[in-house]
């Protein structure tokens, strides 16, 4: 049982679309990341969300925390061929069992 | 500013054989942690190192062994090879052990063949 479910798994949109995904979870956690990940590179860290109910923006993206801290959510406005690419969300499973990562919602913006 | 380096990028092994694996942590940055990313899937948390020692770890057999040398780099040591380990392995960096703030490397692709 995967502990971050992520949907849709896959996404293909024209550029100009508003797109949402979405990470959730039946546990709570402390904090959640966002990653983004190109073909041959390594993830890189979007952002962190850390108290319930939380709004993050960086830019074009829109970060939401849920209010119970068991889900979280991706909001990206006029969507940009750039921002092609495999987003990822992450979260401390507690204890020693360090980052638990969803299985990635793969995005394709088609010019 | 360096950021992570992993070496190889890439690695073809046997059944059977052993492997090891290179991270060099971005600059000031003292604790390392290993994942594997199957193909299509996301990171898979395999440990941590800090001050040396392994301080957490993930759902992994002890075949997967690391190391942390005195200069914070660290090395991911897989024995007696399957072809289910062939995989990405990501070298992830941090300033203390926990995970809010963490930097990739670009990964070590690992064939089993």
């Amino acid at each position: 049982t995967q502990l971050l479910e992520q949907s849709p798994q896959f996404l293909s949109i024209q550029e100009g679309e508003n797109l949402t995904v979405y990470c959730n979870s039946s546990s709570v956690f402390s904090s959640l990341q966002w990653y983004r990940q190109e073909p041959g590179e390594g993830p890189v860290l979007l952002v962190t969300v850390v108290t319930g109910g939380e709004v993050k923006k960086l830019k074009r993206l829109t970060f939401q925390f849920g209010d119970a801290r068991k889900d979280s959510s991706l909001h990206i406005t006029a969507a940009q061929p750039g921002d092609t690419g495999l987003y990822l969300c992450a979260g401390p499973r507690g204890g020693a069992d360090g980052l638990t990562f969803g299985k990635g919602t793969h995005l394709i913006i088609q010019p | 500013d360096a950021g992570v380096t992993q070496s190889p990028t890439h690695l073809i092994k046997t059944r059977g054989q052993q492997v090891t694996l290179r991270c060099s942590p971005k600059s000031g940055h003292d604790t390392v942690s290993w994942y594997q990313q199957a193909l299509g899937q996301g990171p898979q948390f395999i440990f941590q190192y800090y001050e040396e020692e392994e301080r957490q770890r993930g759902n992994f057999p002890d075949r997967f062994s690391g190391h942390q040398f005195p200069n914070y780099s660290s090395e991911l040591n897989v024995n007696a090879l399957l072809l289910g380990d062939s995989a990405l392995y990501l070298c992830a960096s941090s300033l203390g052990t926990g995970f809010l703030e963490q930097y990739f490397g670009p990964g070590t692709r690992l064939t089993v063949t």
